[in-house]
């Protein structure tokens, strides 16, 4: 089956620009991540989407970060407008289920998004 | 407030011995284990999980162990092989959170001939 697939894979912005990310999960994966993974931290999640509504989006900085998936299939990030410290690697995941489910949320993670803002 | 810690950022073993990363949490709330395992310029890869009415799983060369009491899991990896080398992350969910993964900080495995 055909993987998570994002893009851009690289992106240089200079500070106060904006930036977008895309990403299609996993045909028939209801569950879609976006975590942010800073150099040297682990990937922290910034919001899940369960089909096309919002699970989760407790850190996701709301004044200058916006995602949306509509028709609960691909999804975009956009940071706007950016800061130094938003440099750092965008992950995006899909899963087949979420919620209540105990043991079956393993995602499947994309090769990631690499943003440096100067 | 790093609820999932890996203390160790680095680890370096020989070809052919046993690997063990280690992991320790504080939330109580935890019920699902993963092992994420990364290479340069790719995304995390699932490894291995365990859920907590367990205290061991074991698939191939990789077995983790659960400790609840001490709030503690290991990776063992036997025999370690040099395209084990990479950045292995522990992540944990709850089933009243979402499950949503919260990882730790990663330890960057090297299998050296």
């Amino acid at each position: 089956e055909a993987g998570v697939a994002q893009s851009p894979r690289y992106k240089i912005i200079e500070k106060r620009q904006s930036v977008a990310f895309w990403c299609n999960p996993i045909s028939g994966h209801a569950t879609l991540y976006w975590y942010q993974q800073i150099l040297g931290q682990g990937p922290k999640l910034l919001i899940q989407f369960q089909n096309n509504g919002v699970v989760d989006d407790s850190q996701l900085p709301k004044d200058r970060f916006s995602a949306e998936r509509l028709k609960g299939v691909d999804s975009t990030l956009k940071i706007q407008p950016a800061k130094l410290e938003d440099s750092a690697v965008y992950l995006c995941a899909s899963s087949l289920v979420g919620g209540r489910l105990a043991g079956a949320n393993v995602l499947t993670f994309g090769a990631g998004s690499r943003l440096t803002v100067l | 407030d790093q609820q999932v810690k890996q203390n160790s950022p680095s680890l370096s073993v020989q070809e052919g011995r046993i690997s063990i990363l280690n992991c320790d949490y504080t939330n109580s709330m935890f019920d699902y284990f993963l092992w994420y395992k990364k290479y340069p310029a790719e995304g995390p890869t699932f490894l291995i999980s365990i859920s907590s009415i367990k205290d061991k799983n074991e698939d191939g060369r990789f077995t983790v162990f659960l400790n609840k009491s001490a709030k503690h899991l290991s990776l063992h990896i036997v025999p370690s092989q040099p395209g084990d080398s990479a950045v292995y992350f522990c992540a944990a969910s709850h089933t009243g959170g979402g499950n949503k993964l919260t990882f730790g900080t990663g330890t960057q495995l090297k299998v050296e001939l």
